[in-house]
This record gives structure tokens, sequence and C-alpha cells, in this order.
């Protein structure tokens, strides 16, 4: 299948910070991306939906301002967590599809906020 | 809310086949019914997906009822490293295409 790379696998932080994580898609052009995070013990809950070029679209709930995502080229969205407080610790998970196959996800980003 | 309903778990006997069922009774025209699975810590691996056809790959089976309201996931010979959570989800394709996670099964293929 399709690659897909997170980066940084892990990442602590200082609570007030913002935090950085890159999803690539590394063999196909990405006309989307897709961002979710995981607590502990939950599945995964889409966060936002990323299309090359245009901005993004917020699920319910999702703070916008407080969760950045650019989606400037066709294989590179990010993701940045702004002013990170405890409770932003989790999971982070991209997906990326070519709007015509399945979707491919990253190995994920463990984010702890301290 | 998840358009799927899965068993919360499963056991499995290693080498045995493992079926996975899926209920998705309010599934739509134009919607596919994906696999994923999630091994512990790591994102989602993708298995199969099909829209009414019986589909096969390296990794498994999906069997596709005839009125598509359920579905089921076979591992032909689960192996140890099968022990995952399994998602079934329903998504269009195309422009449209969103997953939505539910709870999955979690599969423990037992020695």
């Amino acid at each position: 299948g399709a690659v897909v790379s997170q980066h940084p696998s892990w990442v602590i932080c200082k609570s007030g910070t913002s935090v950085k994580i890159e999803c690539r898609s590394l063999d196909f052009q990405a006309t989307t991306m897709f961002w979710y995070r995981q607590f502990p013990k939950q599945s995964l809950m889409l966060m936002a939906t990323s299309n090359e070029g245009s901005k993004a679209t917020y699920e319910q709930g999702v703070e916008k301002d407080k969760f950045l995502i650019n989606h400037a080229s066709l294989t590179l969205s990010t993701l940045t967590v702004t002013s990170a407080h405890p409770e932003d610790s989790s999971f982070y998970i991209c997906s990326a599809s070519d709007g015509d196959t399945e979707a491919f996800f990253g190995q994920g980003t463990r984010l702890t906020v301290v | 809310d998840a358009k799927t309903t899965q068993p919360p778990s499963m056991d499995c006997a290693e080498g045995r086949a493992a079926n996975l069922p899926c209920n998705h009774s309010t599934i739509s025209g134009n919607e596919y019914v994906y696999w994923y699975r999630q091994i512990h810590s790591q994102g989602p691996q993708y298995i199969i997906h099909g829209l009414k056809n019986n589909e096969t790959n390296e990794m498994a089976s999906l069997i596709i009822t005839e009125d598509r309201k359920s579905s089921t996931l076979i591992l032909p010979h689960a192996t140890l490293r099968d022990t995952a959570v399994y998602y079934c989800i329903v998504a269009s394709g195309g422009s449209n295409y969103k997953l939505t996670f539910g709870k999955g099964t979690l599969l423990t293929v037992n020695p």
C-alpha cells in the first residue's frame, strides 16, 4: 500500500507552547488529508478534513484556531496545536487519499503536554 | 455517529480462520464498506474494501451480503500478529470520502 509518513512520532512540550506535526504522502499525491486524534482506549475521532490549497473543514466541536491545519501541497499537510495544554495530550493521526482509492494512515504522533 | 455495528471483542486460535462480522443496515447505494485495523499505538492499516461484490486480496477476504446490510471480514489463517482492533467503516468514495471510526472489534489471536 501507499506510504504516509508522520513526524515526529512523539513529542513532549511545555504547557502554553505550540507544536507542529507533519504528514507526508511519500509515493502519491494526496488531494485530501484527514487529521484524527485518539485518546487512550477510545476510537479515532476525526478532527478535520483538508483539501490541497483550500481551508480545512473542521468537525463540530474542534477549535479551528487551536488546531491549525495547512495543506499547502499535494504531499504535505501540517497540524499545529497552539497554546497546548495537558488536556491536548493525545495520539494524533493523519491519513491521506488521492480521491480515487482508499486512504492510508501515518504511524501517529504521541503528544504529551507537561 | 458510526453507521456500523461490530462485536466489541472476539478470540481466534492461531492458524484458524478469523471471521469478523459487521452490520451496516443503513448503508447507502454509493457507500463502500472499508476495513482497517489498528495494532496498539500505531496508525490504522488498510485491509480491504468493497461495494457489493466479494473481494479478496493478500491480507483478507470481504464477503458482502446481497442486500449489503452486513459483511464479514475473513482472515484465512490468523497469526499472533493479527491481534488488533478491526474497524468496519462505510463511506462514500470520491470527493465525499470521509472515514468515521466506530469502536471496532478487538480480535485476540491465541497461540
